[in-house]
């Protein structure tokens, strides 16, 4: 079964800088996701990765997939408070639709 | 478009009891999960249903748990009788399996919790 790991699970960071949260996968897989999720709040999804060299942004986060390292990253800039959150990212197994999700990673964005 | 809706939002019960989480899919996905979230083991899938069928049941924690998909509009969640251990906030998702790789889309969830 997929494995996926998450790091750093904690992240504190200072408003306008810049960090990258990674995202490593055990088997091969042609699709990844990466998720939101507030405090006591549902999960969000925030990018469908589909394909090797694949790049998604919105706003101030940046998401993309390399299938030969089985990384995805997820990329903020100059961040703001209103990005602290949980993220989560999850990958596919193989032959079903089932997701398994990383450990999250809390981020804090401090003024 | 209304979302995956889930009843009750919290609950609160006695060990011992029987307790049934509810789950309105999206109109016209066809797959449906449930996951439970701990600070502990974090987000597991629990059952994916397709079709209203049953397809991977390997996360139900043993055989006090229970779940049912009567309808393409309706599932639940049953745990009987409940433990302590149980507590958690229980999420349901959906996704429209028919389309290119589409992500699941989760209700708000269940905060279930044992006393």
């Amino acid at each position: 079964e997929l494995k996926v790991e998450q790091n750093p699970l904690f992240l504190s960071m200072q408003e306008g800088k810049n960090y990258t949260i990674y995202c490593n996968y055990s088997t091969t897989s042609d699709r990844l996701y990466w998720y939101r999720q507030d405090p006591g709040k549902s999960l969000e999804s925030l990018f469908v990765l589909l394909s090797n060299g694949a790049v998604k942004q919105e706003g101030r986060l940046m998401a993309s997939l390399d299938t030969k390292a089985r990384l995805s990253t997820l990329h903020i800039t100059a961040a703001v408070h209103d990005l602290s959150a949980t993220y989560f990212c999850a990958g596919p197994n193989f032959g079903n639709e089932k997701l398994t999700f990383g450990t999250g990673t809390r981020l804090t964005i401090i003024p | 478009d209304a979302g995956v809706i889930q009843s009750p939002r919290h609950e609160v019960t006695e060990m011992g009891q029987e307790v049934t989480l509810r789950c309105k899919p999206i109109s016209g996905h066809n797959s449906l999960f449930w996951y439970r979230q701990t600070m502990m083991r974090g987000l597991e899938l629990l059952i994916y249903f397709n079709n209203n069928v049953p397809i991977d049941d390997s996360g139900m924690p043993e055989d006090r748990f229970s779940a049912k998909m009567p309808n393409a509009s309706f599932s639940t969640l049953k745990i009987q009788p409940s433990e302590p251990r149980d507590s958690a906030v229980y999420f349901c998702a959906s996704s429209d399996g028919q389309g290119a790789y589409q992500p699941q889309h989760f209700g708000d969830g269940t905060r279930l919790s044992i006393l």
